[in-house]
This record gives structure tokens, C-alpha cells and sequence, in this order.
């Protein structure tokens, strides 16, 4: 089956600093990919997503990249703020709309 | 690492038939519960939030009498969808927290339950 494998966390950067948050995925034919993040006390929000090879996604400042040959979809931000400390989920979506998840990445941004 | 457990995964029913979906926490006490719903094409959408003992906090848009949210005990939350229709079809899919420790607590998810109403 489908799965993916994100960088543990917690990540932990102060205001202004470059964000990477790694996933890579396993799935069968052309998944959508999706990023969504928990803010504390909250439900998941879609971040961003990309539904085909090279397509990037851009929400908030966040940017990932569908890269089909890496089978990656790593979330970057050029200087993240401490509005942006959450837990954040990387998941492919497949031909049937049946959601993946990733373990998560706690990010923490210190002032 | 802790796991939840939702099932069933596939479920097909006649239009006004009810189906129950349960979400259960294999391993840890979940002090709360999350409910989404994708459509086709589209992204996760929140349905509501169940804390054990407590009536389920909907989103606004969603129906309280035709999804029942039963948060029965630490392990074990229900999702019913009472008298089904085709526009429930769906992919339903639960997700338990930890919330322990506090700004650490961590989030599962179950595999889903895709819904198709005949």
C-alpha cells in the first residue's frame, strides 16, 4: 500500500530561519500530494497541494514541489515565523482519494 | 508507535441505510478526536472535534442529526452517518490525539473508511 516517510521532529528554528521539512512517498500511479497542518488545539488545515509532476504548491510563504522522480514533496519556507510552530502532515492522495498520512513534523520557531 | 484502528475501510450501502464507522486507539488514551471528509478531487475538510464525555463540536456546514459523533470512552469514537445518500459518498477518516504533553501531544491517524451510497 501507499505510505510515507517524513523527517522526524521537532524541528526547531528561530524567526527568520529556512525551513525544509522532508517527505518522500511509496504509491501507485500518480498520486495528488497534499501538505496539512495542526495549529495547537486546532483540526488539520490544507496547507498546499500539487496534483501533478513538477506542479509546485504555495500557501502562506510554504512552497513544495511534486517531483515524481524523487518521489518527494518537501515543504520549504524562506524565513518561518513563530505563527508557524505547528505539526505538520505530509499525504498522498490516490487514484480513489484515499488519504495517506506521514507521521507528522512538530515545528517549533523560537523568537 | 500507537496506531489507531477505523473500520471498516470500504463500505457500500442502499440510499437510507445508516452506517456506523468506528475509530479506535489501539495503544493510548485519546482525549480527542477528529472527524474529516474528502471529496473527490478536493482536500480534507474537518467535520468535528469529539472529546470523551462531551457532545462533539461540528463545523459549521455540517449536520449534526445526519453525522452522529459518539465519543464513548478514551479508545473509542463513533462516526454515524444516519439515513444515506449519494452526496455522503466519501472518504471519512478519524484521526486521535495524545493530548499529552501539552504542546507535544501527538496526532494519529486511521487508514479511512471510503463510503459509497447506492
Amino acid at each position: 500500500g501507499d505510505s510515507v516517510t517524513q523527517m522526524e521532529g521537532p524541528v526547531t528554528l528561530s524567526e527568520e530561519a529556512f525551513l525544509t521539512i522532508n517527505c518522500t512517498y511509496t504509491a501507485t500511479g500518480y498520486p495528488s500530494l497534499f501538505w496539512y497542518v495542526q495549529y495547537p488545539g486546532e483540526g488539520l488545515q490544507l496547507l498546499l497541494k500539487a496534483t501533478k509532476a513538477d506542479d509546485k504548491g504555495s500557501n502562506k510563504g510554504f512552497e513544495a514541489t511534486y517531483r515524481k522522480e524523487t518521489t518527494s514533496f518537501h515543504l520549504e519556507k524562506g524565513s518561518v515565523q513563530v505563527s508557524d510552530s505547528a505539526v505538520y502532515f505530509c499525504a498522498p492522495s490516490n487514484a480513489g482519494n484515499m488519504l495517506t498520512f506521514g507521521g507528522g513534523t512538530r515545528l517549533m520557531v523560537k523568537p | 508507535g500507537a496506531v489507531v484502528s477505523q473500520h471498516p475501510s470500504r463500505v457500500i450501502c442502499k440510499s437510507g441505510t445508516s452506517v456506523k464507522i468506528e475509530c479506535r486507539s489501539l495503544d493510548f488514551q485519546a482525549t480527542t478526536m477528529f472527524w474529516y471528509r474528502q471529496f473527490p478531487k478536493k482536500s480534507l475538510m474537518l467535520m468535528a472535534t469529539s472529546n470523551e464525555g462531551s457532545k462533539a463540536t461540528y463545523e459549521q456546514g455540517v449536520e449534526k442529526d445526519k453525522f452522529l459523533i459518539n465519543h464513548a470512552s478514551l479508545t473509542l469514537s463513533t462516526l454515524t452517518v444516519t439515513s444515506a445518500h449519494p452526496e455522503d459518498s466519501s472518504f471519512y477518516i478519524c484521526s486521535a490525539s495524545t493530548g499529552a504533553p501539552a504542546g507535544n501531544e501527538k496526532l494519529f491517524f486511521g487508514s479511512g473508511t471510503q463510503l459509497s451510497v447506492l
